[in-house]
């Protein structure tokens, strides 16, 4: 049974710009998260999608946005890219509405904006 | 809001020995999930296990056992028996009780992490 696929592993961006990160579920996975990882800040939530709704959303700017498709493939846009942005962009899937029985997450997509 | 605090940036231990992870959360809910992720250098969390707060029974996976103390909002972790390929970060993470309010939907809390090395 395939992983949680995301792509790209890594991607560089100029500040300014804005990108956009796929990741694809395990398949009959309908919940995927988002999570922005950082030294600094460390691991934070970014948002929920479930059969394409999004139910909640962390405590970042309107920059960031996402959306889930039908077959529960999700993407999510950074646009206007700073400096600070630069992280590992972590994406997980759960089997069950709730989440209970934990997530299984991706290899993550490296951004570095410069 | 829901806080989680490991307060072991790293630890060591050697091959074959014992080694506890601590972990303290801080919520209001009576209904919630726990979890250990383990991040090897390849990125990938990695569940180790989960722990039910409305369950007394404390959680095991093989080599790995929780000491899940509900009044003391304690979540430690026990590795038993280390192996070189236990190195990795280790990551304690809160899940609230999505019916209330919604606002736990897909949202783990995470904790800062501790680096666990081990020592052939």
């Amino acid at each position: 049974k395939a992983g949680v696929t995301q792509t790209p592993r890594y991607l560089i961006k100029t500040r300014g710009q804005q990108v956009t990160l796929s990741c694809s579920p395990i398949s009959g996975h309908r919940s995927v998260s988002w999570y922005q990882q950082t030294p600094g800040q460390g691991l934070q939530f970014l948002f929920e999608y479930f059969s394409e709704t999004q139910r909640n959303k962390g405590n970042f700017p309107g920059r960031f946005s996402g959306r889930q498709f039908s077959n529960s493939r999700s993407e999510m846009n950074v646009s206007t890219l700073e400096l600070g942005d630069s992280a590992l962009y972590l994406c997980a899937s759960s089997p069950d509405r709730d989440g209970n029985y934990g997530y299984t997450f991706g290899s993550g997509t490296r951004l570095t904006v410069v | 809001a829901q806080t989680v605090t490991q307060s072991q940036p790293e630890m060591s231990v050697q091959e074959a020995e014992t080694v506890t992870l601590s972990c303290t959360y801080d919520t209001s809910e009576s209904d919630y999930y726990l979890f250990w992720y383990k991040q090897p250098p390849s990125r990938q969390m990695i569940l180790v296990i989960r722990q039910e707060a409305y369950k007394q029974q404390n959680a095991t996976e093989n080599r790995f056992s929780v000491n899940f103390q509900k009044a003391a909002k304690s979540f430690s972790l026990k590795i038993s028996d280390s192996q070189l390929g236990d190195a990795a970060m280790y990551f304690c993470a809160y899940r609230g009780n999505p019916n209330a309010g919604g606002t736990s939907y897909g949202k783990l809390t995470f904790g800062q992490g501790t680096i666990l090395t081990v020592h052939p």
